[in-house]
């Protein structure tokens, strides 16, 4: 079955230490997106790939990057995090005419 | 750029119906809608694109009005597992997505 999947499930880390987030996905598309959704708040996209066609939106901050290596696989490192960085980031993909997300890795910054 | 829910929440018992509205001050090429449930990603349920179609989900369906630059989600007969958190997604070109604040939908036995 396609899916999207994002490891952990769950990340804590400290405040300054670096941490990277993992997606893959079987659908196979060459679309891929990064998403922050802070508690009670909307989910805000950070980046997104057509191919390997980078795309930073204006607002993102710089402590954020992003890694394709191939069209499976995306990364999302947060250089040194903050308290503020605490937030659900979601992964997804297009299915058809849907954003198709991942599960989702909750990190807590302590 | 961020269109614009309301009610920011909303609470129904069992069998009772409610409206959704999202509206943007942008020129829209598609409205998507997103239920999330607590702790779990989004997940679509459906999209409306220039035209002003109304589609349908089971007892879900929505509208749009692309003069208005609006859409409404309607929910008939609520069932305990319409709760969660709705957003409208407004996509103004690509396939760029951008969320409203969402509303939260509460159904009560």
């Amino acid at each position: 079955d396609a899916m999207v999947i994002q490891n952990p499930r769950y990340q804590v880390t400290q405040f300054g230490k670096p941490v990277t987030l993992s997606c893959s996905q079987t659908l196979n598309h060459n679309v891929m997106y990064w998403y922050q959704q802070k508690s009670s708040q909307a989910p805000k996209l950070l980046f997104h790939y057509y191919d390997k066609d980078f795309n930073n939106e204006a607002d993102t901050p710089d402590n954020f990057q992003s890694r394709r290596p191939n069209t499976s696989f995306c990364f999302l490192d947060i250089r040194s995090p903050g308290l503020g960085d605490a937030a659900m980031y979601l992964c997804a993909t297009t299915r058809g005419a849907e954003l198709f997300f991942g599960s989702g890795t909750q990190l807590s910054v302590l | 750029q961020q269109p614009v829910q309301s009610p920011q929440a909303v609470i129904l018992r069992e069998g009772e119906d409610a409206v959704i509205n999202c509206s943007s001050s942008k020129a829209l090429y598609s409205v998507h809608w997103y239920r999330q449930k607590h702790g779990e990603a989004p997940v679509f349920l459906m999209i409306l694109l220039k035209g002003g179609e109304q589609k349908g989900h089971d007892k879900i369906s929505a509208s749009f009005n692309e003069k208005k630059q609006q859409s409404s989600l309607y929910l008939t007969a609520s069932q305990l597992s319409y709760s969660g958190t709705y957003f409208c997604g407004t996509e103004l070109y690509g396939n760029k997505l951008v969320f409203g604040a969402g509303t939260i939908l509460r159904v009560k036995s």
